[in-house]
């Protein structure tokens, strides 16, 4: 597609349990970037990754969280033994050269 | 470092009427600067952008102009729809080699206009 695509859309999970969420930026864009936004909260800044440049995890709330880039293009965000606070929608962008684009989103409910 | 302040939410209109936000920025070198907007219910898209000091930025009647002098980039419309009611973002970025490194965003407002 022409967009930035997430999945799942929705995912709803038990508290302890492992997610991953995905990411397909769009095509030939380099840069990546992860954000969460918390329920009635604004725009938390969670990973960068830039090319073949070690990315920009000084956002990652704790070690529970990771994310990875394979072959330069999906992503994945790892949240291992989910918390209650965890739950929000998390989004992610891509860009080459200009203003980065934003995916629908993975809305993550802990329960 | 570098962040952005957005005026405190929410803002209510009447349709036809004229919008200001206000969003200011602290930042080093020569960031761009973006307006996202957020539609109930759905994802954040990008409304416009400048990337140097005097660009105005303008898409679906909203303008911002980069001011370096005074680090700010007001949002503005002349008149204001029902189907403007949104959260507004702004938002910097400074160039990364060849591409924009992260994004900082103001807290956002939220936008209500009635009919």
């Amino acid at each position: 597609g022409a967009g930035v695509s997430q999945s799942p859309s929705n995912k709803v999970t038990e508290k302890g349990k492992d997610v991953e969420l995905r990411c397909d930026p769009i095509s030939g864009h380099t840069a990546l970037y992860w954000y969460r936004q918390s329920l009635g909260q604004g725009l938390e800044f969670l990973i960068y990754f830039q090319g073949n440049s070690a990315p920009d995890k000084s956002g990652l709330p704790s070690d529970r969280f990771s994310a990875e880039r394979t072959g330069g293009s999906v992503s994945t965000l790892t949240i291992q033994r989910t918390q209650q606070e965890d739950s929000a929608v998390y989004l992610c962008a891509s860009s080459y050269g200009s203003s980065p684009l934003f995916g629908p989103g993975t809305r993550l409910t802990v329960t | 470092g570098d962040s952005v302040t957005q005026m405190e939410g929410p803002v209510t209109l009447s349709e036809e009427a004229f919008l200001t936000i206000n969003c200011t920025y602290t930042a080093t070198g020569y960031p761009s600067l973006f307006w996202y907007v957020q539609y109930p219910g759905e994802g954040l898209q990008l409304l416009l952008k400048a990337t140097k000091a005097d660009d105005k930025g303008s898409n679906k009647g909203f303008e911002a102009t980069y001011r370096k002098e005074t680090t700010s980039f007001h949002l503005e419309k002349g008149s204001v729809q029902v189907s403007d009611s949104a959260v507004y973002f702004c938002a910097l970025s400074k160039k990364k080699g060849s591409t924009l490194g992260r994004l900082y965003f103001g807290r956002g407002t939220q936008l209500t206009v009635w009919p």
